[in-house]
């Protein structure tokens, strides 16, 4: 069982669809989670940046922790047809190599 | 300003045959880590550098592969008789000291045939 679970997609949305994407994790330790969007054939951009449990949000973008069901969420908010790329989740303990999800493709249609 | 470089970002090889790829970090930063991605799989630690010192080395990492960064600056990644199932993608990585974010450079892909 992989430390890091995340259904692979695709997720088809219209333009303007709130979607959400999630990832489980095993690992206790884990306290900093991130989520990178990939583009294909590019390299992971950050996007968002959270410690331990919680809500951050930026922009069209909210990423949420739950630390006691090992679950992490992104939900971006009227999603536009630049948002078609793939989305990874990472975790680590801190100051340490990230632990990756196999990465949701989305794709949004106009 | 500049974000993680690499170079060269494809190259295409004979199985067999050994490459060489070179990653220049964020300026400044000190922590510096490779990654590998194949298709549909998210990045897998490969190594990590503080400075010039390697401080950790995956399993993934066999005996044909060799990492370096002489001077702290850039790192170099070598892989030796290039098998076919090599051919991936493989990212560079790097943090300031004080920080926990990692910032990826764009990536060399490597199709050896």
């Amino acid at each position: 069982q992989k430390e890091v679970e995340q259904d692979p997609g695709p997720l088809s949305v219209p333009e303007g669809a709130i979607v959400s994407l999630n990832c489980t994790y095993s690992n206790s330790a884990f306290q900093y989670f991130m989520w990178y969007r990939q583009y294909s054939r590019k390299g992971p951009e950050l996007l968002m940046y959270t410690y331990s449990s919680g809500n951050k949000e930026d922009g069209r973008f909210t990423a949420q922790v739950d630390k006691s069901s090992k679950y992490i969420s992104l939900f971006i908010r009227d999603s536009q047809p630049s948002d078609s790329a793939t989305y990874l989740c990472a975790m680590n303990t801190g100051f340490q190599k990230l632990v990756f999800g196999t990465g949701t493709r989305l794709l949004v249609s106009p | 300003d500049t974000g993680v470089s690499q170079n060269p970002r494809h190259k295409i090889t004979k199985r067999g045959q050994n490459v060489t790829f070179r990653c220049d970090p964020i300026s400044e930063h000190n922590r510096l880590y490779w990654y590998r991605q194949t298709l549909g799989q998210g990045p897998e630690f490969l190594t990590y550098f503080q400075n010039e010192a390697q401080l950790e080395k995956s399993r993934l990492l066999s005996d044909r592969f060799s990492a370096e960064r002489p001077k702290g600056s850039f790192s170099t990644l070598e892989i030796q008789r290039t098998e076919q199932g090599d051919s991936a993608m493989y990212l560079c990585a790097s943090r300031d000291g004080g920080a926990n974010e990692q910032f990826f450079g764009p990536g060399t892909r490597l199709t050896v045939l």
